[in-house]
């Protein structure tokens, strides 16, 4: 069956940057699906952040997040990273890793990761 | 990108039917037919409930549906369920080759 397995919470200083790590299993990592990351603020809805293909390393960022997200993936182990840098308390939030059939649906996602900006 | 406009909010009683409509533009949802639905309980991941604007995945219930006209994509749940209480979010493929999410909809069983 397809899992989509996060890296744990993680607390973080204003400033800092943190990486968040997705390994995929029960499918072919490199063939047919990408990776997109998707993050959701205390009460807040959802909010696309971007894809990576895991079979070229191609990467589309939503606007807002470029220069500031880079995703990659290591597909010796099927997994995928986004990491943000520059954080700041508006970036509390749960970040979620999916798969989807390239850009047009997301079909598995994983548990999600908490990420806390606090001084 | 803009997010795609859902109305904050639609309630409903057992048993009746109820729509979420998805408004975006033709670059979004009116120019493609890759909209999807997401339904999320509190504190849970989101699930897939509808793909290309009218598909269900294997094991969603039939009472859930789509349909799109123009840039408005719509969500209709007949035969209500208490269960159905979440949060809806559409979705969206984008000319610019990224994804835009729905401001979505919190879908009360009174």
């Amino acid at each position: 069956q397809v899992q989509l397995v996060q890296s744990g919470a993680e607390v973080k200083k204003p400033g800092a940057s943190v990486k968040v790590s997705c390994k995929a299993s029960g499918y072919t990592f490199t063939i047919g699906y990408y990776i997109h990351w998707v993050r959701q603020a205390p009460g807040q809805g959802l909010e696309w952040m971007g894809w990576i293909n895991p079979n070229s390393g191609v990467t589309n960022y939503a606007q807002k997040f470029q220069g500031r997200v880079t995703m990659t993936r290591d597909t010796s182990i099927s997994t995928a990273y986004m990491e943000m840098s520059r954080l700041t308390s508006d970036d509390t939030a749960v970040y979620f890793c999916a798969r989807a059939l390239t850009i047009t649906y997301l079909d598995y996602w994983g548990q999600g990761t908490l990420v806390t900006v606090s001084s | 990108q803009s997010a795609l406009t859902q109305p904050a909010s639609v309630s409903g009683s057992p048993g009746q039917s109820i729509t979420i409509s998805c408004t975006g533009t033709s670059s979004d949802v009116g120019g493609y037919n890759y909209v999807s639905w997401y339904q999320q309980h509190p504190g849970k991941v989101p699930k897939l409930m509808i793909y290309e604007v009218s598909n269900r995945p294997s094991g969603v219930s039939n009472r859930f549906s789509g349909s799109k006209s123009g840039n408005t994509a719509s969500l209709t749940i007949s035969g209500l369920q208490a269960e159905d209480e979440a949060d809806y979010y559409c979705g969206s493929y984008t000319s610019s080759s990224t994804y835009v999410f729905g401001t979505g909809t919190k879908v009360t069983v009174l």
